[in-house]
């Protein structure tokens, strides 16, 4: 499989719940990003990780927790949500830091969460 | 306060015709600009970029105006097409890092 793949695509948890989302890529890119859209809203840089090193937390609240266990993978571990929570959630890859904000990120469709 | 701005949320345009999207931008020092198209239950998908050493980048149907001295940046489509119906968000970057605007829905009807 290619590109940037999510999962799950809908995720419906309550304020007390823990879930994880799921980001995979099979591109060979060396740099991964979590992105958050809410509701016409731009998109909201969370974290990044460069080389499996996360080299930016664009002050997220600790309820969110990147992982990155390899440079394929990232996780964004979720606790005690609050409702305005509730957005779409993007993951992106590019082949590095640099070569991302010239050519663009590779995104993947996104998790739909809706926190209860 | 937003550094990147689309103030217009929606556009709606004739098959065939040119489509115009608009960004602007406050910071002087972003050094490239990109533009994202982004389709319902889908990611965004880069399209076209443009450095800020340049005025202009053409692909096909897609150009990419950048006006420094006005921080103004649009995208021309030409000619409009059903499949081009989506979303459009301008992005920026500052270092490496991307900073996106809110997006402009285009719909383009018959």
């Amino acid at each position: 499989e290619t590109g940037v793949t999510q999962t799950p695509r809908h995720l419906v948890m309550g304020m007390t719940n823990k879930k994880s989302l799921k980001c995979e890529q099979h591109l060979g890119h060396n740099a991964m990003y979590w992105y958050k859209q809410s509701a016409k809203k731009p998109l909201e840089l969370m974290f990044v990780y460069n080389f499996k090193e996360q080299t930016e937390n664009n002050s997220v609240p600790s309820r969110f927790s990147p992982e990155c266990p390899n440079s394929s993978h990232l996780f964004l571990h979720l606790h005690t949500l609050q409702p305005e929570d509730s957005a779409l959630y993007l993951c992106a890859s590019s082949q590095d830091r640099g070569t991302g904000v010239r050519y663009g990120y590779t995104f993947g469709s996104g998790t739909r969460l809706t926190v209860v | 306060d937003q550094q990147v701005k689309q103030n217009s949320p929606s556009l709606s345009v004739q098959e065939g015709r040119i489509s115009i999207l608009n960004c602007d931008y406050t910071n002087s020092m972003f050094d490239y600009f990109l533009w994202y198209k982004k389709y319902p239950a889908e990611g965004p998908t880069f399209l076209i970029s443009i450095s800020s050493i340049k005025d202009k980048n053409e692909d096909g149907r897609f150009t990419v105006f950048l006006n420094k001295s006005a921080k103004h940046l649009s995208l021309h489509i030409v000619p409009s097409q059903p499949g081009d119906s989506a979303v459009y968000f301008c992005a920026a970057s500052e270092t490496d890092k991307l900073i996106f605007g809110t997006g402009t829905r285009l719909q383009v009807f018959p």
